[in-house]
């Protein structure tokens, strides 16, 4: 069954330090997501991406964040300047038909910033 | 402000002993009710989406149902594989922009 891929699954970085978290979503999906939960709280959502730009973007989703799609199948969240904050798992997700219908998750990265 | 809460946090059910979960929501613009199943260490795993009260869907011993301000995971039979953190979400639209706003999620374990 077609799965979407997230690395790394680990990532430990210092305050400040830029990071990238890298997904290859599933091959026919079109609509594509950044979530992310803090060790103990709700699954937030980040921010949506369809035909190359952001659709949406929660508040949590600051100036600090970007997204990317650099070529044809992987997916990409920066984070410029990391803060202890930003500790959580973040999972990717994509989904075939429209936004937030039937998304498959991936395993997550788990970041954690010293 | 848009909240989904999830009760019990925590169940523990014996192989065999049926129970429900729930997921009450307060939501503007309610598009549809999502329910999720999370393993240690992944990624949500989707089940089930509901969009109008009355609906029902059902997959193997898991039924959810809906209603105007809640939805129920039935658990008939369960088995210890069943053992998971189940979550529901609910798609909330507003100002032409739709997302997922996820409850804590309910950790159900089924001892043999």
């Amino acid at each position: 069954e077609p799965e979407v891929t997230q690395t790394p699954s680990h990532q430990v970085t210092q305050m400040g330090q830029e990071v990238i978290l890298r997904c290859v979503p599933i091959s026919n999906h079109l609509y594509f997501y950044w979530y992310r939960q803090i060790l103990g709280q709700k699954v937030e959502f980040l921010v949506s991406f369809y035909n190359n730009e952001i659709s949406e973007k929660s508040e949590i989703f600051d100036d600090q964040f970007s997204v990317e799609r650099p070529d044809g199948s992987n997916f990409t969240l920066k984070i410029r300047s990391t803060k202890l904050e930003d500790s959580a798992m973040y999972f990717c997700a994509s989904s075939e038909v429209s936004y937030n219908e039937k998304l498959f998750f991936g395993s997550g990265t788990q970041l954690s910033v010293l | 402000e848009d909240q989904v809460t999830q009760s019990p946090e925590a169940l523990r059910l014996q192989e065999g002993e049926s129970s429900s979960l729930n997921c009450s929501y307060t939501v503007s613009g309610l598009r549809g009710l999502f329910w999720y199943r999370q393993d240690p260490g992944k990624g949500p795993e989707f089940l089930f989406t509901l969009y109008s009260a009355g609906e029902e869907k059902e997959k193997e011993r898991l039924k959810a149902t809906l209603t105007k301000k809640e939805s129920f995971l039935h658990i008939t039979a369960p088995k210890p594989e069943d053992s998971a953190t189940y979550l529901c979400a609910a798609e909330i639209t507003k100002g032409g922009s739709e997302k997922l706003v996820f409850g804590k999620g309910t950790k159900l374990t089924v001892n043999p």
